[in-house]
C-alpha cells in the first residue's frame, strides 16, 4: 500500500510569506505527527493529532505555526509570516492506534527554504 | 523533561565486524525507546522498539538493541555489519508520563567499509 506522502517536496518562499505544507498519512492511521528537522539534527516534535483533534501541540515554536486535520486524514501545517529560521525539512509521520508505544511511518519530507 | 543523547556523530566499522551505535536517555516515567534509520534520499524507517519485557529486542535487518535501565542506555547492535547498513541512525524516546511527544537524538552516521 501507499506510504505517507508529503507535498510539495520542496518549497522556496520569501521572508514574511505564508506557506502550507500537506501530509497524506497511511490509510486508516488515526495518529499523525509533524516534525521539523534542521541540518545535522534529529527530528523535532511539533504536534500530534489523534483523529481530527490536536492532542499535543506542545512542540509548536510560536503562534505563527498552526496545523489542522479537519477530516481525520490529510493534515496541513501552516506557517504565517515565515522567517529565515523556519528553513528546515518538515516531516510528517503516521501510526496506527493511539498508544504511545506504536512505531511511526515517516513521509519523505518537505524542504522549506525561506529567503 | 525527556532527552536523548547519541554521543557519537559517526561510527566506522569494517564489513563483517560487529557494530554498536550508542544511545542514552533521560525520562521522568518509564521509557519507550525506538531506533529509526534514514538512508540517503529516503524517509526515516522504523528498526525496533523497547516497550516492556525482555531487555534484548530484535528488529529489522538483523539489528538488535539492549535496554539497560541502570545505565539508562539503549544501544543498537548488529553482530556482522554490511556495507548496505551505512546510513544515519536515530534513537528516540517517549516518556510514559509525557504524552505523545517523541524526542529524537541528533543521529549517528554509520559508515561500513568493505
Amino acid at each position: 500500500g501507499a506510504g505517507v506522502s508529503q507535498t510539495p517536496s520542496n518549497k522556496v518562499t520569501e521572508k514574511g510569506k505564508y506557506v502550507e505544507l500537506r501530509c497524506d498519512p497511511i490509510s486508516g492511521h488515526t495518529a499523525l505527527y509533524w516534525y521539523r528537522q534542521s541540518l545535522g539534527q534529529g527530528p523535532e516534535f511539533l504536534i500530534y493529532f489523534q483523529g481530527t483533534g490536536a492532542a499535543d501541540d506542545s512542540g509548536l515554536p510560536n503562534d505563527r505555526f498552526f496545523a489542522v486535520r479537519p477530516e481525520g486524514s490529510v493534515s496541513t501545517l501552516k506557517i504565517q509570516r515565515t522567517e529565515r529560521g523556519d528553513s528546515a525539512v518538515y516531516l510528517c509521520a503516521s501510526s496506527s492506534g493511539q498508544g504511545i508505544y506504536n512505531e511511526q511511518f515517516f513521509g519523505p519530507g518537505t524542504r522549506l527554504t525561506v529567503l | 523533561a525527556q532527552s536523548v543523547a547519541q554521543p557519537e556523530d559517526q561510527v566506522n566499522v569494517a564489513e563483517g565486524n560487529p557494530l554498536t551505535v550508542k544511545c542514552t536517555y533521560s525520562v521522568s516515567g518509564n521509557p519507550y525507546l525506538f531506533w529509526y534509520v534514514q538512508y540517503p534520499n529516503r524517509g526515516l524507517q522504523f528498526l525496533l522498539k523497547y516497550i516492556t519485557g525482555d531487555n534484548l529486542v530484535k528488529g529489522s535487518y538483523g539489528f538488535e538493541a539492549e535496554f539497560n535501565k541502570s545505565q539508562t542506555s539503549f544501544h543498537l547492535k548488529k553482530p556482522s555489519a554490511l556495507v548496505s547498513d551505512s546510513a544515519l541512525y536515530f534513537c528516540a524516546v517517549r516518556d510514559s508520563t509525557g504524552g505523545f511527544k517523541t524526542i529524537f537524538g541528533a543521529g549517528t552516521r554509520l559508515f561500513v567499509k568493505a
